[in-house]
């Protein structure tokens, strides 16, 4: 069975270190990636996805991933957290044509004033 | 603009009330989708919608169902609620095609509290 995997439940962080956080997917064929972002209270938005194509993909608030076809990974960066990065982040994994989106159990970051 | 919507946003209903969640959405996606997300957790697949054909997750309880009367309507059904169904509720769309570049869409999420 396909899975992700999010190393890091929680992560804390000052403001203006760098952030990167790890996921790992199990199916070995062609895949779509995402990362969403859940702040405090509001629902999941997506952040950035990959289909194909150049493997560093940029997406909203300064967030990038990285897709690492041999390592499985798609590991989410930010240069330099700010506080209003303070969420939960959701990396998730589709097989394409298909309508399955499996997805990882969340990192909680937090990022100190 | 809001894409997908669901009402209402808090729901409080008594242990084995019947209850009703609903979405819509702008999207004109042929695909929804509920979810079921518990505090610090992924969100659950508990069914999908591809235009008309509803598709159960095995592991889905019968106490939840889903109506989807039309494309931009989707309606989630708990039968009897119990204690353990507290959760948030998240609706979602996508549009499977010919690109396999689905991307999924979620609604704010309907929190459900059971007394």
């Amino acid at each position: 069975a396909q899975s992700v995997s999010q190393h890091n439940h929680h992560v804390i962080l000052s403001e203006a270190a760098s952030l990167e956080l790890g996921c790992n997917y199990s199916y070995g064929g062609t895949v779509n990636l995402f990362w969403y972002v859940q702040y405090p209270g509001q629902h999941l938005q997506l952040l950035l996805k990959y289909f194909s194509g150049d493997p560093l993909v940029k997406g909203i608030k300064g967030f990038e991933a990285e897709f690492i076809k041999s390592k499985f990974s798609f590991n989410l960066r930010k240069p330099s957290v700010q506080w209003s990065d303070t969420a939960e982040y959701f990396c998730a994994v589709n097989r394409p044509g298909t309508y399955k989106y499996i997805f990882g159990t969340g990192t909680r970051l937090k990022v100190l004033a | 603009d809001a894409m997908v919507i669901q009402n209402p946003r808090y729901q409080v209903t008594q242990f084995g009330k019947p209850v009703t969640l609903s979405c819509s959405q702008t999207l004109n996606h042929n695909v929804m989708y509920w979810y079921q997300q518990k505090s610090s957790q992924a969100p659950k697949l508990l069914f999908h919608y591809y235009d008309k054909d509803f598709n159960n997750e095995a592991d889905t309880p019968d106490n939840f169902q889903s109506r989807r009367p039309n494309t931009s309507f989707c309606f989630l059904d708990i039968r009897s609620p119990g204690l353990g169904d507290a959760a948030m509720y998240l609706c979602a769309t996508s549009s499977l095609g010919a690109s396999n570049k689905e991307t999924q869409y979620f609604g704010p999420g309907t929190r459900l509290l059971v007394l």
